[in-house]
């Protein structure tokens, strides 16, 4: 089975742009799970997806929204882009209680 | 809301020697902990995982013992390698059903010298 991949892996923005990211599940996966890396905060959870319904969400502001399509395939959006939103956006994807699978991550620069 | 803690935040070895790293976290309601291991540059991996009706899971040279009256989990690797090199996370999380919401140490970068 292919392995998570997301789109793109860098991205440049300038300060209150908006950015989509993009993740594909490993086949057969429902659920997909969003976090930022930042060498800061360490690796926090954003929100995961299953069924096209966010299921849990984390501390975060409103400007980070996501959906989940139905073929699993899952977005993230981020608007009004801050400096501090750079950081490494990691997916991940699992079925039902098994071993959760990330993705190579989004490395997002905001300048 | 979940707060974990880890230490220590680096930690150099012997290749050879074992070394544990320990975490701690507050919510008695979490009920699975992870453990990840990130290569620079790479994306974290599971490398064990324990539930909480479990106390000790062993796994080759790697083993993970929770103690959930003192809330504190630990990650052991026995003869290690330099290859074990590599940034290791804890997680503690709380969810049932596959529902999944973990919170993560900040981390414990792991130096093995040949």
């Amino acid at each position: 089975k292919a392995g998570v991949t997301q789109t793109p892996r860098y991205l440049i923005k300038t300060r209150g742009q908006q950015v989509t990211l993009s993740c594909s599940p490993i086949s057969g996966h429902r659920s997909v799970s969003w976090y930022q890396q930042t060498p800061g905060q360490g690796l926090q959870f954003l929100f995961e997806y299953f069924s096209e319904t966010q299921r849990n969400k984390g501390n975060f502001p409103g400007r980070f929204s996501g959906r989940q399509f139905s073929n699993s395939r899952s977005e993230m959006n981020v608007s009004t882009l801050e400096l501090g939103d750079s950081a490494l956006y990691l997916c991940a994807s699992k079925e039902g209680k098994n071993e959760q699978f990330f993705g190579p991550g989004t490395r997002l620069t905001v300048l | 809301g979940e707060n974990v803690e880890q230490h220590p935040s680096t930690l150099s070895v012997q290749e050879g020697d074992s070394a544990v790293i320990k975490c701690t976290y507050s919510d008695s309601a979490s009920n699975y902990f992870p453990w990840y291991k990130q290569e620079l540059g790479k994306r974290p991996q599971l490398i064990i995982d324990i539930r909480s009706n479990v106390g000790e899971k062993k796994d080759q040279r790697i083993a993970v013992t929770l103690n959930k009256t003192a809330k504190h989990f630990s990650l052991h690797i026995t003869e290690t390698q330099p290859e074990d090199s590599a940034v290791y996370f804890c997680a503690a999380s709380e969810g049932s059903g596959g529902s999944y919401i973990p919170t993560f140490g900040r981390g414990t970068s792991l130096i093995v010298h040949p």
